[in-house]
């Protein structure tokens, strides 16, 4: 399987102030995205990159804002936290050749 | 855009029985891909099984078989012989071709299946 990490993996925050997420792939996989998972609607593409540098919109993609500046590295930042940001979070990258998904352990962030 | 529905929120099944989890979704695409994703209480997303559209012939894994229905753009799970391991919530999931869409995948709400002793 690829190697996909995720931090943090848990994290409580205050509404308003700025959080970041991390994903690190070891794979050299092209593509990779950030899902968010709440009960009642699966999972959900908030962002996602086909490239260093290149990056476009989920459907849930307000409120969020990503960067990728190595193959290996895409960072989710919520500007400014609010309560319905809590979920929890999910990075995968593309496996090409089968075109499935590898996902990563995902962060479960809580917003007060 | 693409739409994946799960009718089912939750399921349930005795250990050893055969249980199917059913899967619809919308597309104007003839050629895609579809998956069976399962996350059990640990939260990792597992790959069940895949299925390429083009291809008629439904995809087995040990045992867990899809029933494709290209033309009603069905795509069920059948788990034959349930193990208390299969406990879990699973996904259904379509993605494009198009790499235009950044190949992403599009998922169903999800099904809880239990499995009773």
């Amino acid at each position: 399987d690829a190697g996909i990490t995720q931090s943090p993996r848990h994290k409580v925050t205050e509404t308003g102030t700025p959080v970041t997420l991390r994903c690190h792939q070891t794979e050299n996989h092209r593509y990779m995205y950030w899902y968010r998972q709440d009960p009642g609607h699966g999972l959900r593409l908030i962002h996602y990159s086909y490239g260093v540098k290149d990056t476009d919109k989920g459907e849930v993609s307000d409120g969020y804002s990503v960067s990728r500046s190595k193959t290996e590295d895409f960072l989710l930042t919520l500007e400014s936290a609010t309560s319905s940001q809590t979920s929890v979070y999910f990075c995968a990258s593309l496996r090409t050749a089968r075109g499935e998904l590898f996902f990563g352990e995902g962060s479960r962030l809580t917003v007060l | 855009a693409q739409t994946v529905t799960q009718s089912q929120p939750e399921m349930s099944v005795q250990e050893a029985e055969t249980v199917t989890l059913s899967c619809t979704y919308d597309t104007s695409e003839s050629d895609y891909y579809l998956f069976w994703y399962k996350q059990p209480p640990s939260r990792q997303m597992i790959l069940v099984i895949r299925q390429e559209a083009y291809k008629q012939q439904n995809a087995t894994e040990n045992r867990f078989s899809v029933n494709f229905q290209k033309a009603a753009k069905s795509f069920s799970l059948k788990i034959s012989d349930s193990q208390l391991g299969d406990a879990a919530m699973y996904f259904c999931a379509y993605r494009s071709p198009q790499e235009t869409s950044g190949s992403r995948l599009t998922f169903g709400e999800g099904t809880q299946l239990t499995v009773n002793p």
